[in-house]
């Protein structure tokens, strides 16, 4: 299995500012995986960071909005950028575990912005 | 392409009774399948899953589901409901490893 931390757990923010989210596995994964929760919905792929390249984004994400670091295989940040109220989610960083296929998550970053 | 639907976005059940939320999926590849169970403010947590082998699962907290392939389904069952298993559920589909796709998910009430 794979243990993973996110920081900070929660956050308000003021609108038009950005926040960036802190990833962290205990293990070397090659793809981590970002994803996000709005209120009351399902999750949704925002995009599949892999270390040494640039992310790649799912349909209705772009990376002006949501920049994506991977300096290495453990490691990952998200920066939701110019934020509105519409970003007011919960953001979940992800990984799959290749020798059981099974997703792990961490525990989430809820974002509220005012 | 892979899609999940959840039929139903509320289910209620008394206490005791049978639990079933459905699940449907479509893909073009063999699928790997999850139920997911949420409790209010808490984050996601794997109930039980299906990647190959044998095709009905069971999971925790009394959970199973049966896969069945010739009507794309992965739906998700207990015997005998309580008042703990009042939360939200979410089916997924995986074919291209840590890139799910979740349905909308149900929401399970159960009453006294």
């Amino acid at each position: 299995s794979a243990v993973i931390s996110q920081k900070p757990s929660r956050d308000i923010c003021q609108r038009g500012t950005s926040l960036t989210i802190q990833c962290q596995v205990d293990s070397q994964v090659t793809m981590m995986f970002w994803y996000r929760q709005q209120p009351g919905q399902s999750l949704t792929l925002i995009a599949t960071a892999n270390q040494g390249s640039e992310a790649t984004y799912e349909s209705g994400f772009v990376i002006d909005k949501f920049p994506i670091s991977r300096p290495n295989l453990t490691f990952s940040t998200l920066t939701v950028s110019n934020m509105s109220p519409e970003d007011s989610s919960i953001y979940l960083c992800s990984v799959w575990g290749v020798q059981v296929n099974e997703q792990f998550f961490g525990p989430g970053t809820r974002l509220t912005v005012l | 392409a892979q899609s999940v639907t959840q039929l139903g976005s509320h289910v209620s059940v008394s206490e005791g009774a049978l639990v079933l939320l459905r699940c449907n999926y479509s893909s073009s590849v063999p699928p790997y399948l999850f139920w997911y169970v949420q409790y209010p403010n808490q984050g996601l947590q794997l109930l039980l899953k299906y990647t190959t082998g044998a095709t009905l699962v069971k999971g925790i907290n009394g959970f199973e589901a049966e896969f069945k392939k010739s009507e794309t389904s992965f739906h998700l069952t207990k015997p005998s409901a309580h008042m703990s298993d009042a939360a939200e559920y979410f089916c997924a589909v995986n074919t291209n490893a840590g890139k799910s796709t979740f349905g909308d998910g149900t929401t399970l009430t159960v009453k006294p």
